[in-house]
């Protein structure tokens, strides 16, 4: 089976331009969060998605960072405009959740993001 | 093998030892608990759970040991082979919530020949 699939893998981009960052998740998951890992602050959580729709987006660090998941095979992470301090390893995880109780999230191998 | 502020703390073994990596958490109200190991490049990968009903959980060659009493956490990693070095992360969650893990900081495992 295909885990969550991320892209591009690298992204090398100047200050000032839109980054797009794209997840597809496992199939049959309901789940969908993305990450950011950075060596300051290790793993942060920017938004929780169930059934497509944004639950949780208090992770989200300010109106230049959205995410949509347009249907249960898509997500995207934009941040417009870029700025150095966005560089980190975005990465997006899924698990196939069922009322309360707590399943594994599989992740992805991330996209690693440089903002010159 | 703690993970304290900033700095990544590094667990040394030597192959073929078991290695134990320990890990505090914050809440008392969680009751899912999980160990993600991550090697360079990739993303985190699960390696084993455990539910708050329980006090330990065996998968192979790894062992995860709940004490909620004292809110800790610990991995055991029997056999350590050189392809088990990586950095490896707890997490804790709340099933009253939506799944959300908190993560910690990471332990370092690096395992010499």
């Amino acid at each position: 089976d295909a885990g969550v699939i991320q892209s591009p893998r690298h992204e090398v981009t100047e200050m000032g331009q839109e980054v797009t960052l794209r997840c597809k998740p496992i199939s049959g998951h309901n789940s969908l969060f993305w990450y950011r890992q950075t060596m300051m602050r290790g793993l942060e959580l920017l938004i929780y998605f169930n059934n497509n729709v944004p639950i949780d987006d208090s992770g989200m660090p300010e109106d230049r960072f959205s995410a949509k998941m347009p249907n249960a095979s898509f997500s995207t992470l934009k941040i417009q405009p870029s700025e150095p301090r966005d560089s980190a390893v975005y990465f997006c995880a899924s698990t196939d959740r069922e009322g309360y109780s707590n399943q594994p999230q599989h992740f992805g191998d991330g996209t690693r993001l440089s903002i010159l | 093998g703690e993970s304290v502020g900033l700095h990544l703390p590094t667990l040394s073994v030597q192959e073929g030892d078991n290695s134990i990596i320990n890990c505090a958490y914050s809440n008392s109200a969680s009751d899912y608990f999980i160990w993600y190991k991550q090697e360079s490049g990739k993303g985190p990968q699960f390696i084993i759970d455990i539910r708050s009903n329980m006090d330990k959980r065996q998968g192979q060659r790894v062992t995860v040991l709940l004490n909620k009493t004292v809110k800790h956490l610990s991995l055991q990693i029997a056999a350590t082979q050189p392809g088990d070095s990586a950095v490896y992360f707890c997490a804790e969650a709340f099933s009253g919530g939506y799944n959300k893990l908190i993560f910690g900081a990471g332990t370092r495992l690096a395992v010499h020949p």
